[in-house]
């Protein structure tokens, strides 16, 4: 079975700064990583993914992403956040051939004027 | 992409009663699934809705507490049975879309159970 530990709960920063949000998973098997955003009162929006090939994905809105297999990890990057980023960030994974996801607990990221 | 979304966007209910949440699709999807979001948790998932086939439940789900319908490739229905607080929480509709593989999200179904 697969499990994600997001280990920031809330992640506070100001704008214009760098941030990084943390994901690391769990699996015996090959996987599928994803970072997921909502926004409030949305529904869940694809930041990135990362499914074979590079290890460093790149995803809408200038977020980034690397694959780290020997330290299970899949931290989310973005150089210069911005207001407009503030929302709950979620890291899934999925058996690679399979749809369902499991889920971390999410990030709540608040940009700060 | 696919557009998805679901009614109602949020219902307070009595304890005892059942509540049926609506996802509509505006493609026709193969797979559908349901998840759960109970507070200050993550999503769960619930079930796997395809079309043409009985839903298949994760652990600890079952039928008769989340009968689900899906009668078509655009449409699926998750009824919350007997409801108790234990119940409050995002209920959300999901479809990988065929000819991409990507999986996209309704807006949420917010339950209160009181």
């Amino acid at each position: 079975a697969q499990s994600v530990t997001q280990l920031d709960s809330q992640v506070p920063v100001f704008e214009e700064a760098p941030v990084e949000l943390r994901c690391n998973y769990s699996s015996s098997v090959s996987v599928y990583l994803f970072w997921y955003v909502q926004y409030p009162n949305q529904g869940l929006q694809l930041l990135l993914k990362y499914l074979s090939g590079s290890t460093l994905v790149k995803g809408i809105n200038g977020f980034e992403a690397e694959f780290n297999k020997s330290q299970t990890s899949f931290h989310l990057r973005k150089p210069s956040v911005h207001i407009s980023d503030t929302a709950e960030y979620f890291c899934a994974v999925t058996q690679t051939g399979a749809n369902n996801l499991f889920f971390g607990t999410g990030t709540r990221l608040t940009v700060i004027p | 992409s696919a557009v998805i979304s679901q009614k109602p966007s949020r219902d307070i209910c009595q304890r005892g009663t059942s509540l049926t949440i609506q996802c509509q699709v505006d493609s026709q999807v193969t797979m559908m699934f349901w998840y759960r979001q109970q507070p200050g948790q993550s999503l769960t998932l619930i079930a796997t809705a395809n079309q043409g086939s009985e839903a298949t439940y994760e652990s600890g789900f079952v039928i008769d507490k989340f009968p689900i319908s899906r009668p078509n490739l655009t449409f699926s229905t998750l009824t919350v049975s007997n409801m108790s607080p234990e119940d409050s929480s995002i209920y959300l509709c999901s479809v990988v879309e065929s000819w991409s593989g990507e999986q996209y999200f309704g807006p949420g179904t917010r339950l209160t159970v009181t």
